[in-house]
Formats: structure tokens, sequence, C-alpha cells
């Protein structure tokens, strides 16, 4: 079994729909949470940070963690056809970026 | 602009050569790593880098080497020992100071032919 499992989709929604993505963890020593958004051919870029459980959120993004089900979310409001990419879930036991432990990723496409 | 330069884009090599990815930050970072990415799976650390003049290996070190003479390089070297070479290859950096946001580059997307 894989410290973190995500959907690979694809999945395709509709302009303006609301988009849930979700990864699970079997490592109840994770702490911070991240959420990567990377466009075909190019290096991923971190959207979304948390630090334990609860909500944050950025303008049309939402990221939630419930470290009880080791179960993460990233909600994305307004769907528009730019959010098209492959979002990465990421996650680690303490601050260094060297313990990060990637999703495979999902791919979304978002039709205008 | 501050950010974190791969290069070359593509890369094609022969069964049997060395061939070396080159990355160059200019963010001031003092913590540098690579990832290979393979369809279906995460991001896979190979070397990662806290300082210079020292480097560690990450989960899949065998077949790669890494040098670190100076804070704004970090190039990978994927030698002939390496099985399955054809791969995007990810570089990324990060303040290193209790931070755990790293910042990538574009890749390098490298095929043996």
């Amino acid at each position: 079994q894989k410290e973190v499992e995500q959907d690979p989709g694809p999945l395709s929604v509709p302009e303006g729909a609301i988009v849930s993505l979700n990864c699970t963890y079997s490592n109840s020593a994770f702490q911070y949470f991240m959420w990567y958004r990377q466009y075909s051919r190019k290096g991923p870029e971190l959207l979304m940070y948390t630090y334990s459980s609860g909500n944050k959120e950025d303008g049309r993004f939402t990221a939630q963690v419930d470290k009880s089900s080791k179960y993460i979310s990233l909600f994305i409001r307004d769907s528009q056809p730019s959010d098209s990419a492959t979002y990465l879930c990421a996650m680690s036991e303490d601050s260094s970026a060297s313990k990060i432990i990637f999703g495979s990723g999902t791919r979304l496409s978002i039709r205008p | 602009d501050g950010g974190i330069t791969q290069s070359p884009k593509y890369l094609f090599r022969k069964e049997g050569q060395n061939v070396t990815l080159s990355c160059e930050q200019n963010l001031n970072h003092d913590a540098m790593y690579w990832y290979r990415q393979d369809p279906g799976q995460g991001l896979r650390l190979i070397y990662y880098s806290q300082i210079v003049n020292d480097f560690q290996k990450g989960d899949i070190a065998e077949g790669y080497s890494v040098s670190r003479e100076k804070k704004e390089s970090f190039p990978l070297t994927v030698t002939s020992a390496q099985k399955n070479p054809t791969a995007f290859y990810l570089c990324a950096s990060s303040t290193g100071q209790m931070n755990t946001e790293a910042f990538f580059g574009q890749g390098t997307r490298l095929t043996v032919v």
C-alpha cells in the first residue's frame, strides 16, 4: 500500500462547477499538507499549504484536512478552463522539504 | 526574476552514456532537490542538498550522482548504471529553514534512445 493514495482521474467537469480532489494517507505522523498544481510539461507550483487539521481558504480554493480519517481535500469553486491541470497532494511529518511524500496526481479538465 | 532554471528542456541519450542535467537557482535558497516523475507515480526524491558541499541520498539514488560546489547550482548526472532513466526530472529548492515549501523548475524530459 502506498503511503499516499490519489485517484489519477482524469476528472472532467463543466466550467463553473465545484471540483473536489482528494487524497488518503496511511501515516498518522503527517502534519504538513500541501496541494501543488502542475500544468502539462511544467514543474509543480504550490497552491495550498496547511499545518495539522482544519480548513484553509484562498480565493476559489479551499483545502481541508481530516487527520482522524487520514483524508485531505482540495475544493475549487467556480472552476475555470485555466484550472485544467494535474493536482498533486503532498504531505510531510516535519517541516523539512526533503521528507515530502507526493501523491501520483489527479488530472483535471474543465470544459468551457 | 527569481527562479529555478533547468536545462535542457528535452534531452536524448544513447544507452550506456552518462548525461548531466543542469539546475540553477537565484532565490538564495540553501536547500536543493532532484525528483523523478513517472506516469502514474508521485514525485520520487533522488538526491537533496541542505548546504554547499553536502548532499544526501533520497529514495531512489541508485544510478545517479550529484555535486553541490556552489549554492546556486545542483547538477544531476544520470549514469549508465541507471536501468530505466527515461523520465521527467524536476529540480526544486527551498529556504531549508523550517520551511516545507519547495519551488520547482520547469523540468527536463530525458529519453533514452
